[in-house]
């Protein structure tokens, strides 16, 4: 079985600061990798996932997630955050191509951008 | 509706009292998972659904803990005789078949938080 660790529990940052939330994963058989973003008071939404293919994945709203199969790592970066960014994120991991039966989830990195 | 639907949203209990959390999924989604957040805790997965059947019920923690769902839709998890320990953030989430075209998209409810006294 796969562990996610999100060593972050809480990070603050200024607004227009850049930020990393970290991530990494216990195997490096094929994996999976995704980040979920809980805004307040709503639930989890696919932030962006990586499949195959390219190792560097983007979101519509400026954050990146690079997958490193040495470091077993999938860290989520933005250059310069809003504070709409606050939010809750959850790394996960799924080792099953196309047979998503089993999440694993890490315990999540509350960001919080302040003025 | 459009989303993923829980109900309730809120429940208070008293040790020892069963409750029962529904989960309606989109529609069309014949996958359907169950998770439970605990404070300061990671999503931890309960069970899974394709269709009707449950190939992973490894999750669930006692045999207090029990789901089904039937006509490929609407879901319920029942706690019997609930304990403090129980007390969480369940999640429903739902997803497309398993297919080529799906991409991994688990679509989540907003939870039901339930608190056993």
């Amino acid at each position: 079985a796969q562990s996610v660790t999100q060593l972050d529990s809480q990070v603050p940052v200024f607004e227009e600061a850049p930020v990393e939330l970290r991530c990494n994963y216990s195997s490096s058989v094929s994996v999976y990798l995704f980040w979920y973003v809980q805004y307040p008071n709503q639930g989890l939404q696919l932030l962006l996932k990586y499949l195959s293919g390219s190792t560097l994945v983007e979101s519509i709203n400026g954050f990146e997630a690079e997958f490193n199969k040495s470091q077993t790592s999938f860290h989520l970066r933005k250059p310069s955050v809003h504070i709409s960014d606050t939010a809750e994120y959850f790394c996960a991991v799924s080792d099953h191509p196309y047979n998503f039966n089993k999440f694993y989830f890490g315990s999540g990195t509350k960001l919080n951008v302040k003025p | 509706g459009a989303g993923v639907s829980q109900s309730p949203s809120n429940k208070v209990t008293e040790k020892g009292k069963d409750v029962e959390l529904r989960c309606d999924p989109i529609s069309g989604h014949t996958a359907l998972y169950w998770y439970r957040q605990s404070l300061g805790q990671g999503l931890e997965f309960l069970i899974y659904f394709q269709g009707n059947s449950a190939p992973d019920k490894s999750g669930l923690p006692s045999d207090r803990f029990s789901a089904e769902r039937t006509g490929g839709s609407v879901s319920t998890l029942t706690i019997q005789r609930t304990q403090q320990e129980d007390s969480a953030v369940y999640l429903c989430a739902s997803s497309l078949a398993f297919t080529g075209a799906n991409t991994g998209e688990l679509f989540f409810g907003e939870g039901s938080r339930l608190t056993v006294l």
